[in-house]
């Protein structure tokens, strides 16, 4: 059960947009459309922000989205906001043994 | 409201044992599985172990693997994680979480605060 790679940190300026990625195998992010991304502000519970690749919770803003290709997941953020600054971890379904496993986990920065 | 709320957690020496509930209100448990995830001091987010809606599908992290027991008890709406044979690495905030779905492969939707466990003699 090795962990997704994520980049340690993103940094981007208010009104950008940053993509942040997530890298597993063909064991997990590539073998099922089961990958969440969760935004933890320090010393707060993790919060859902995209299940599914690319699916948003009901009153997530529209400026997060997800996507997928092969082994690789990617989370992007358009029009940042100091809000936004926050721990960034995916997930991803690892099968029926493992079930899940998650990313290291990245810090964003709004500069 | 929906909450969760985990308890259970404390200073254990190493090789003790140590049982987390974790109570859930606000919506129809039985309709759901549940998840505990923990996040050592200053590290990332670890699956530890999940449930389905009636116990019949469980699932652990290699890393507590014939340690850990996850059960839960539909009528008292209570998820509970018993942790045996504990070690220094366990040392994490616990969170219980709930998913989207009644399997073990919905996203983790809902999250308790945690309750802290600290292995150390």
């Amino acid at each position: 059960q090795s962990a997704l790679t994520q980049p340690a940190s993103v940094s981007g300026s208010p009104g950008q947009s940053i993509t942040i990625s997530c890298t597993g195998t063909s064991s997990d992010v590539g073998s099922y459309n089961l990958v969440s991304w969760y935004q933890q502000h320090p010393g707060k519970a993790p919060k859902l922000m995209i299940y599914e690749v690319s699916k948003r919770p009901s009153g997530v803003s529209n400026r997060f989205s997800g996507s997928k290709s092969g082994n690789t997941a990617s989370l992007t953020i358009s029009g940042l906001q100091a809000e936004d600054e926050a721990d960034y971890y995916c997930c991803s379904y690892a099968g029926s043994s493992t079930l899940w496993v998650f990313g290291g986990g990245t810090k964003l920065t709004v500069l | 409201e929906v909450q969760l709320v985990e308890s259970g957690g404390g200073l254990v020496q190493p090789g003790r044992s140590l049982r987390l509930s974790c109570a859930a209100s606000g919506f129809t448990f039985d309709d759901y599985a549940m998840h505990w995830v923990r996040q050592a001091p200053g590290k990332g987010l670890e699956w530890v172990s999940g449930i389905s809606w009636n116990s019949g599908s469980i699932g652990y992290a290699d890393s507590v693997k014939g340690r850990f027991t996850i059960s839960r008890d539909n009528a008292k709406n209570s998820l509970y994680l018993q942790m045996n044979s504990l070690r220094a690495e366990d040392t994490a905030l616990y969170y219980c979480a709930k998913v989207t779905t009644v399997t073990p492969t919905g996203a983790f939707d809902i999250w308790g605060q945690g309750t802290m466990v600290t292995v150390s003699s």
